[in-house]
């Protein structure tokens, strides 16, 4: 059983289009996050959400919208897409907040915008 | 605030001879550190991590490290490097901090390069 699983693996798309990205968990796990690997492969991260409140939101564009309707999905929705928002984006999830639990990681969605 | 500098962008070892990926932290409070690996168009996998206890830390695959306060260091070595070990490799640190949830600061990776 994969735990943490993303959809979709690979989206292309068009510069000004909505896109969204959803992440699921089978693992019981309290929090979530988004990361974004860039082309250089350095990983930030976008949000984070604890039992669906969102608990961490680094500086990210307003066109960035996490969207948590239970514990065990989060969802990434992104409206007017840029050439800049081309990156692989990763969902994980942990335990719980505390920052010695360690995160699990999905596959990744490579985004490429066009 | 945390900080993590891995180095070495790329490292390249022969096959049974040993790693060594260098990783140095800067943090405010007592840190947690980790090693994650990606393996190419995979999803990170975490190697080990450190959590303020025992300062040497065994993890999957033969990996180990070491975390040294002194130094700020949290170096990452196997002693017989294996072909399926080439990867990407990412140093993390978090901190202490409630108000920082769970928050992993990444370094900027370590690309390894395993020859025949």
């Amino acid at each position: 059983d994969t735990a943490v699983s993303q959809t979709p693996k690979y989206l292309v798309t068009q510069m000004g289009n909505d896109k969204s990205i959803k992440c699921e968990q089978n693992l019981g796990h309290d929090t979530m996050y988004w990361y974004k690997q860039d082309s250089k492969k350095f990983l930030k991260i976008m949000f984070s959400y604890n039992n669906k409140e969102l608990i961490i939101n680094e500086t990210v564009p307003n066109r960035f919208s996490p969207k948590s309707p239970d514990k065990a999905h989060l969802n990434l929705h992104i409206n007017s897409l840029e050439l800049g928002d081309s990156a692989v984006y990763f969902c994980a999830s942990s335990r719980g907040q505390g920052f010695s639990y360690e995160q699990y990681f999905g596959p990744g969605t490579r985004l490429t915008v066009t | 605030a945390q900080s993590v500098t891995q180095l070495d962008s790329h490292v390249s070892v022969s096959e049974g001879t040993p790693v060594l990926l260098r990783c140095n932290y800067s943090s405010s409070y007592s840190p947690s550190l980790f090693w994650y690996v990606q393996h190419p168009n995979k999803g990170l996998q975490l190697l080990l991590k450190y959590t303020s206890a025992a300062t040497l830390v065994k993890g999957i695959n033969g990996f180990e490290a070491e975390f040294k306060k002194s130094e700020t260091s949290f170096h990452l070595t196997k002693p017989s490097a294996h072909m399926s070990d080439a990867a990407e490799y990412f140093c993390v640190v978090t901190e202490g901090l409630k108000a920082a949830g769970n928050k992993l600061t990444f370094g900027g990776g370590t690309r390894v390069l395993v020859k025949p």
